[in-house]
């Protein structure tokens, strides 16, 4: 099975422009979620797509948001960009079953805002 | 708040040395997951716990889980360069579907 896949690889931006980002989960997944990795705070859950809906939702502000499609492909938008955006972006893909939540990262997009 | 405090953080050693990464939490996990990364890429995983008092062997890596599943450990027999990384660990809770909390890692440096 091909692995998580995520688009750009990456990606150079101003402030106050706006960015889209692109996962594409392991076939059969249902399940999408978003992380942001920066040097000081690590990895922080930013949301979770299953079929389509959002189920949860981390603390960061309203400038990004995302959806998931009805083949699972999922895409996270951050708009009016800020210098402290710069990170790595996660996407991973479960399929959970009724004991564990094991997630499979994909290798992450990488955003530099200038 | 960091529910999830992993040590050490940093931890250089020599080839053949063994070693143990603790992650202690006050709350309790219903599965807890052990990933490595390397720079610029994404986390792969070594092993999920599920079970208090679960003992995983994956090589010489051996993952353990507490018994009220609030902690686990990671020790590695005779590290090797290879080894290096960073090791993250991650615990899911309850019905918090598909979000893990992550400790902030420990970065290995293994020294030929």
């Amino acid at each position: 099975k091909a692995g998580v896949t995520q688009t750009p690889r990456y990606l150079i931006k101003t402030r106050g422009q706006q960015v889209t980002l692109s996962c594409s989960p392991i076939s059969g997944h249902r399940s999408v979620s978003w992380y942001q990795q920066t040097p000081g705070q690590g990895l922080q859950f930013l949301f979770e797509y299953f079929s389509e809906t959002q189920r949860n939702k981390g603390n960061f502000p309203g400038r990004f948001s995302g959806r998931q499609f009805s083949n699972s492909r999922s895409e996270m938008n951050v708009s009016t960009l800020e210098l402290g955006d710069s990170a790595l972006y996660l996407c991973a893909s479960s399929f959970r079953d009724s004991l564990q939540e094991t997630q499979y990262f994909g290798p992450g997009t990488r955003l530099l805002v200038l | 708040t960091q529910l999830l405090e992993q040590s050490p953080q940093f931890l250089s050693i020599q080839e053949g040395e063994n070693l143990t990464v603790y992650c202690n939490s006050s709350s309790v996990f219903s599965s807890l997951q052990w990933y490595r990364q390397e720079p610029g890429e994404g986390p792969v995983l070594l092993v999920t716990v599920v079970t208090g008092g679960e003992v995983k062997k994956l090589k010489r890596l051996t993952f353990q889980f507490g018994d009220a599943r609030k902690d686990s450990s990671l020790h590695i027999t005779a590290a090797q360069p290879g080894d290096t990384g960073l090791y993250l660990c991650a615990g899911a809770r309850g019905t918090s579907y598909g979000k893990l909390t992550f400790g902030q890692g420990t970065i290995l440096t293994v020294h030929p």
